[in-house]
């Protein structure tokens, strides 16, 4: 079955201590990852992609096809980050599963 | 341009009662995506379209909940009757094909079922 799953409903960090936002899935193929990040009153948005390899706001996400996880990194949480995150798997359609969210809170 | 338009932004209705979403997508996307979000289950997809056509309406919970997409700029969620249990954030997204898969979401309407 594909399943995307992420452990933490709440993950709380003080400002400037590292982030790890887990996820792990569940799917045969090769997997498309993605981490949409919702803030405060602000809609739902892409934050990253795992084919892009890149670094946004700080946040960076390695696909381990051995462990199934795309983890969600940043060295030094900001107050900034705090919000709602998914992590998002498509599976090689235009359809999405979703986890069910992590909210992340920086504690100042 | 602004984005995906959802309307109404909060709904509070009465059990039984038809309740109707509506969502307006981005110009030139041509798939369109309905998602129920609640505490328990996080972000489900209830159905989507690819040029106003249902592709995919396995997570449409019951015959209580339809969708309709009659054109390229217009899609609704209608849900009759309605029942407290789906209250819940509903989000309309579209998609460009070219994308990449990258959705882009309305603000969401909230639904409150009494």
């Amino acid at each position: 079955a594909q399943r995307v799953t992420q452990p933490e409903k709440l993950l709380s960090v003080f400002k400037g201590a590292p982030v790890e936002l887990k996820c792990n899935y569940s799917y045969s193929g090769s997997p498309e990852l993605f981490w949409y990040v919702q803030y405060s009153r602000q809609r739902l948005q892409l934050l990253l992609r795992h084919i892009s390899r890149e670094s946004i706001k700080g946040f960076t996400a390695d696909l381990n096809k051995g462990e199934t996880s795309f983890h969600l990194k940043k060295p030094f949480a900001q107050e900034e980050d705090s919000a709602m995150y998914y992590c998002a798997l498509r599976p090689g359609t235009y359809k999405y599963i979703f986890g069910t969210g992590t909210r992340l809170k920086v504690l100042a | 341009d602004a984005g995906v338009i959802q309307s109404p932004r909060h709904e509070v209705t009465e059990m039984g009662q038809e309740v109707t979403l509506r969502c307006k997508p981005i110009s030139g996307h041509d798939y369109l995506f309905w998602y129920r979000q609640t505490m328990m289950r996080g972000l489900e997809l209830l159905i989507y379209f690819n040029n106003n056509v249902p592709i995919d309406d396995s997570g449409m919970p019951e015959d209580r909940f339809s969708a309709k997409m009659p054109n390229a700029s217009f899609s609704t969620l209608k849900i009759q009757p309605s029942e407290p249990r789906d209250s819940a954030v509903y989000f309309c997204a579209s998609s460009p094909s070219a994308s990449g898969g990258t959705q882009y979401f309305g603000p969401g309407t909230r639904l409150t079922v009494l």
